[in-house]
């Protein structure tokens, strides 16, 4: 039952270094979302897709950019880091909007 | 526009005793709330949900949550705290009319004392 897999669960990159994060799920859900996790901030969306062919913004889009490869992935990247990027990324999916989210175990960035 | 409102970042129990940590919200549309729970270097998982069917929700682990619309509050409550109970406790809103999704709240720490 590995449910909603990221990789990496580590990474520490240089300023205007790109990276990508890698997000699989094996549960058959329509939509996916990327959060970001700050302390005291609780969980903010970056970006989300309601199903497969389609990508929007969420709160706090700037700096980012997604791809919905097929169903089950649901990739984020960064194209020039910044340390304001530092901060702890979850991944999550739902059968559909507004249904509860399936979180994976998040990928701890820092840039510096 | 909607909003969620966790009234206190820390709660410290003893083990054994009762657990309350308060939620409100605001929302224009009937909303869909949500308790998450998350360990440390995890994520969240979902305790239980608020979706008009009942007021009083039950989830997992013994926890639950009365949804007081004349209170805009959904406050989770644990009747006796276990040590495995230590985590972060978010409080979410769904409004159906944001296409924003989830709001989450800030979290409350909740320790708990042998």
């Amino acid at each position: 039952n590995a449910g909603v897999t990221q990789t990496p669960k580590f990474q520490v990159l240089k300023t205007g270094q790109s990276m990508t994060l890698q997000c699989a799920q094996d549960m058959n859900h329509n939509s996916m979302y990327w959060y970001r996790q700050d302390p005291g901030m609780g969980l903010r969306l970056i970006y989300y897709s309601a199903s497969e062919g389609t990508t929007d913004k969420g709160e706090v889009p700037n700096g980012y950019n997604v791809s919905r490869l097929n169903k089950r992935e649901f990739s984020l990247r960064l194209e020039s880091a910044a340390p304001s990027q530092t901060s702890v990324y979850f991944c999550a999916s739902s059968e559909a909007l507004n249904s509860p989210l399936h979180f994976g175990n998040g990928t701890r960035l820092t840039v510096t | 526009a909607q909003s969620v409102t966790q009234l206190d970042s820390h709660v410290s129990v003893s083990e054994g005793t009762p657990v309350l940590l308060r939620c409100n919200y605001s929302s224009s549309y009937s909303p869909s709330l949500f308790w998450y729970v998350q360990h440390p270097n995890k994520g969240l998982q979902l305790l239980l949900k608020y979706t008009s069917a009942a007021t009083l929700v039950k989830g997992i682990n013994g926890f639950e949550a009365e949804f007081k619309k004349s209170e805009t509050s959904f406050h989770l409550t644990k009747p006796s705290a276990h040590m495995s109970d230590a985590a972060e406790y978010f409080c979410v809103v769904s409004d159906f009319g944001s296409a924003r999704q989830l709001t989450f709240g800030s979290g409350t720490q909740l320790t708990v004392l042998p």
